[in-house]
């Protein structure tokens, strides 16, 4: 069945680093691929998506890319800042059934330090 | 535009005891989920539904039930609670390019 692999965290950064969220998948077919974010205490919220290979998913200056060849769809982000502790869940729908329910990655915790 | 809504915020029920989380949507999507969050485990599906009066089982359904009464609202049952049911309950109900738009979820703890 579908699977999605995440870095386990959490990642500890300070403001301004970079940063990198791996993620890999295994599908059939060529599904849509998400990241969700979730702050403490709330519900997710989409952060961004890509569609078909090689679009490139971006919002708020996070931004990744799906790649088919490595199935793939690591998340960036050039200079974190506080706000951005959360917990980052990749996930993917796929296209084949009536159903799409996404399947999620365990998440990843970010904590960034001023 | 209040989007996905979820009763109770916070829940605590004791071994056998039942109870039913609600969720709505005013967006106008057909198809709902229910999900449970487990720590570092991601979200599970229980539940979906593709339209009023349709169901099917998703990952874990087993303990749970759910009802799809009309367009807006999808609710969860918990028939006889176990403590292996304590988790954060998310609902969600799925737009355009099959993006999922979450409730805030319901934290439950069976005892």
């Amino acid at each position: 069945g579908d699977s999605v692999t995440q870095m386990e965290g959490p990642v500890t950064l300070s403001e301004e680093a970079f940063l990198t969220i791996n993620c890999t998948y295994t599908a059939t077919g060529y599904p849509s691929l998400f990241w969700y974010v979730q702050y403490p205490g709330e519900g997710l919220q989409l952060l961004l998506k890509a569609t078909k290979a090689d679009d490139k998913g971006s919002n708020k200056g996070f931004e990744a890319t799906y790649r088919k060849e490595t199935t793939s769809f690591h998340l960036e982000k050039g200079s974190v800042q506080v706000s951005d502790s959360a917990v980052y869940f990749c996930a993917l729908a796929p296209r084949d059934t009536g159903r799409r329910a996404l399947t999620f990655g365990s998440g990843t915790r970010l904590q960034v330090q001023p | 535009n209040a989007g996905v809504t979820q009763t109770p915020k916070f829940q605590v029920l004791k071994t056998g005891q039942s109870m039913t989380l609600q969720c709505a949507q005013d967006m106008n999507h057909n198809s709902m989920y229910w999900y449970r969050q487990d720590p570092g485990m991601g979200l599970r599906l229980i539940y979906y539904s593709a339209s009023e009066g349709t169901t099917d089982k998703g990952e874990v359904p087993n303990g749970y039930n759910v009802s799809r009464l009309n367009k807006r609202e999808f609710s969860l049952r918990l028939e006889s609670a176990a403590p292996s049911q304590t988790s954060v309950y998310f609902c969600a109900s799925r737009g355009g390019w099959e993006t999922q738009y979450f409730g805030p979820g319901t934290r439950l703890l069976v005892l």
